[in-house]
């Protein structure tokens, strides 16, 4: 079956600009998560949705940072005024219930000029 | 907050001999630990977890251990092959809060032929 899917798989922007990452979760998984994984370090979490619903979102590094889940179903992570900081693989992952098995996406790799 | 240690950061084997990776733990709420297996490129895997209420758990060359007094569990890989090179984490969640998984920074594992 079809996996948890981002687009885009890459991106590169200039410093200043907004970008927007989706991701559609496996059908039926009601918990999305994003986490952050810089180069040569290991993942951090950024945020989780149960439903359409973010319960905590301190995890959020700025408030350049922001997400939102429509639907029960797609999320989109979007970044304002992109720093250098910024760069970054950006992934994303369901589960059927929170918490459970974490399944992740492929990511978007970020590159903020 | 929770703080996932993981040791080696680098780990080179013979291919056909075994692999052990470690990771400590702070939060004595934790409760689940899974491992996964990162290929360049794509997304992390999973390929074992295990729960509190478990000490070991195998599936075929792979193994889990867990001891929740002392705070640390471990990847056994037995047999390895040339495609088990790839980068581990390993990570913990307490389950039950708004919380996603607080990851290791990784271990990567070189399978010398």
């Amino acid at each position: 079956g079809a996996g948890v899917s981002q687009s885009p798989s890459n991106k590169v922007t200039e410093k200043g600009k907004d970008v927007e990452l989706r991701c559609d979760p496996i059908s039926g998984h009601t918990a999305l998560y994003w986490y952050r994984q810089s180069l040569g370090q290991g993942l951090e979490f950024l945020i989780y949705f149960q439903g359409n619903s973010a319960p905590d979102k301190s995890g959020l590094p700025s408030d350049r940072f922001s997400a939102e889940r429509t639907g029960g179903s797609v999320s989109t992570l979007t970044i304002q005024r992109t720093q250098q900081e910024d760069s970054a693989v950006y992934l994303c992952a369901s589960s059927s219930f929170h918490p459970n098995e974490q399944f992740f996406g492929p990511g978007t790799r970020l590159t903020v000029l | 907050g929770e703080n996932v240690e993981q040791h080696p950061s680098t780990l080179s084997v013979q291919e056909g001999d075994s692999a052990v990776i470690k990771c400590t733990y702070s939060d004595s709420a934790s409760n689940y630990f899974p491992w996964y297996k990162q290929e360049l490129g794509k997304g992390p895997q999973l390929i074992i977890d295990i729960r509190s209420n478990v000490g070991e758990k195998k599936d075929q060359r792979i193994a889990v251990t867990l001891n929740k007094t002392a705070k640390h569990f471990s990847l056994h890989i037995t047999e390895t092959q040339p495609e088990d090179s790839a980068v581990y984490f390993c990570a913990s969640s307490r389950g039950g809060g708004a919380d996603g998984l607080t990851f290791g920074k990784g271990t990567h594992l070189i399978i010398q032929p």
